[in-house]
């Protein structure tokens, strides 16, 4: 059981705008900064968002942002190319590592 | 424009070292501010630290694979390395090598190498 939880399914359609969380408690997300990674048919992780900061060459339909002990990957304007598996990862300083998510998978209709 | 390729054996036997690079290109680990770390992903499933390491200065692992576990730099070669000792079928997964988004451990992974896959069987 992952210390983060997120979705394990999404859906939208071209065009919509999707949000993905990723829920933790105070000892990490409530405490650190997130990332988050898409991972396209098995490849290599990217990152695509770090807090609410957008890593260059990532398009500005990404975004982040945080609530309490809730981190939200918002995609605004979904394209097909955007079809994944997102994961989220933060510090937890009560377990002393970087703890990921179960991951969302995205898919675009 | 930085970045990371993993190399090692594709296949180690149980109870052996599994041992694993990453080579480091457009950026020096020596010059830059960053933790370079390792990361893994078992066949279907999610992705787990390993741990970081900051120069030769300051390392954090895992604690469940603390025991098992050596990450080092070579400064010389732009290159940091994995150990992982004892290993047994729970360890086949891709390894990844990354690079932290700042010189804190606790930021998270910006930079990833592209994964290889190391399956233990004997």
């Amino acid at each position: 059981q992952s210390a983060l939880t997120q979705e394990a399914s999404v859906s939208g359609t071209v065009g919509q705008k999707v949000t993905l969380s990723c829920t933790g408690n105070s000892n990490n997300i409530g405490s650190y900064a997130v990332g988050w990674y898409q991972q396209i048919s098995h490849g290599a992780p990217k990152t695509v968002m770090f807090g609410n900061s957008l890593p260059s060459g990532i398009p500005d339909r990404f975004s982040g942002s945080k609530s309490g002990t809730t981190a939200s990957l918002t995609i605004s304007g979904l394209q097909p190319e955007d079809e994944a598996d997102y994961y989220c990862s933060t510090w937890d300083y009560s377990l002393s590592v970087q703890v990921f998510g179960g991951g969302t998978k995205l898919t675009v209709l | 424009q930085l970045q990371l390729q993993e190399s090692g054996p594709g296949l180690v036997k149980p109870s052996e070292t599994l041992s694993l690079t990453c080579t480091v290109t457009g950026g020096s680990i020596s010059s830059s501010g960053y933790y370079w770390g390792w990361i893994r992903q078992p066949p279907g499933k999610g992705l787990e630290w390993i741990g970081s390491i900051y120069y030769s200065e300051s390392t954090y692992y895992n604690p469940s694979l603390k025991s098992r576990v050596t990450i080092s730099v070579d400064t010389s070669k732009n290159q940091f390395s994995l150990r992982l000792s004892s290993v047994t079928a729970a360890d086949t997964a891709v390894y990844y090598c990354a690079r932290h988004i700042s010189n804190v451990v606790t930021s998270p992974p910006l930079y990833w190498g592209q994964g290889t896959l190391v399956t233990v069987s004997s």
